[in-house]
């Protein structure tokens, strides 16, 4: 069974305020390593998929990156909006069959 | 093609019964996973198939849970005997394996209530 893990499992912060979680996963027989952001009543919407170490990615105020060598990923949020407010998934991806494995996501609340 | 859909998305049953649900995902991808997701907990994998061949299912899937790909296209999730514990959100994804990374495109879930 693959463990990965998200930190936290929840934050309250302040619209305005800056955040980060991480996803740690493990770092062999990696294929690549997806963030969700699934909101309340709605399907998961993919935001990254990062396959190559060192990899940065940015969405808007969003962006994430990836150390796969000590198997761990960042999402950064820049000047939190209300609208932010939902749960971050990361998905690891395994070589070969390439089966997906979610952690149980960190959940974001953003105070106005 | 509106992405993956799935049916119904609510459904409450009596304890002991069977129910199915299906998920029609988008048309060329050749992927397609079932989870389940419970209050606090991210997604669960259960099963996927690629084309009709289902490849995977999860050890903690009981023999009541049976899936199917018949032609590799929709496919159907049945619980048989349905208990109080298998209430949760059952999600469908799909994706196109060969396309870089493997996205999978998620349906809106269907979810189960069982009295």
């Amino acid at each position: 069974i693959l463990n990965v893990e998200q930190s936290p499992q929840s934050l309250h912060v302040q619209e305005g305020d800056s955040t980060n979680f991480t996803c740690s996963f493990p770092s062999s027989n990696f294929y690549a390593l997806h963030w969700y952001r699934w909101e309340t009543a709605k399907s998961p919407e993919a935001l990254f998929v990062m396959t190559l170490n060192g990899d940065e990615k940015k969405k808007g105020r969003i962006s994430a990156t990836l150390n796969t060598k000590e198997g761990y990923s960042y999402l950064y949020i820049k000047g939190s909006q209300p609208e932010d407010s939902a749960t971050y998934l990361c998905a690891f991806t395994s070589g070969g069959y390439q089966k997906v494995t979610f952690g149980t996501g960190t959940k974001l609340q953003v105070i106005p | 093609d509106t992405g993956v859909s799935q049916d119904p998305r609510h459904k409450i049953t009596k304890r002991g019964q069977n129910v199915t649900f299906r998920c029609d995902p988008i048309s060329e991808h050749n992927r397609l996973y079932w989870y389940r997701q419970t209050l606090g907990q991210g997604p669960e994998f259960l099963t996927y198939f690629q084309n009709e061949a289902q490849l995977e299912k999860s050890r903690l899937l009981s023999d009541r849970f049976s899936a199917e790909r018949p032609k590799g296209s929709f496919s159907t999730l049945e619980i048989q005997r349905t208990e109080q514990g298998d209430s949760a959100m059952y999600l469908c994804a799909s994706s196109l394996v060969l396309v870089f990374g493997n996205e999978q495109f998620f349906g809106p879930g269907t979810r189960l209530t069982v009295l």
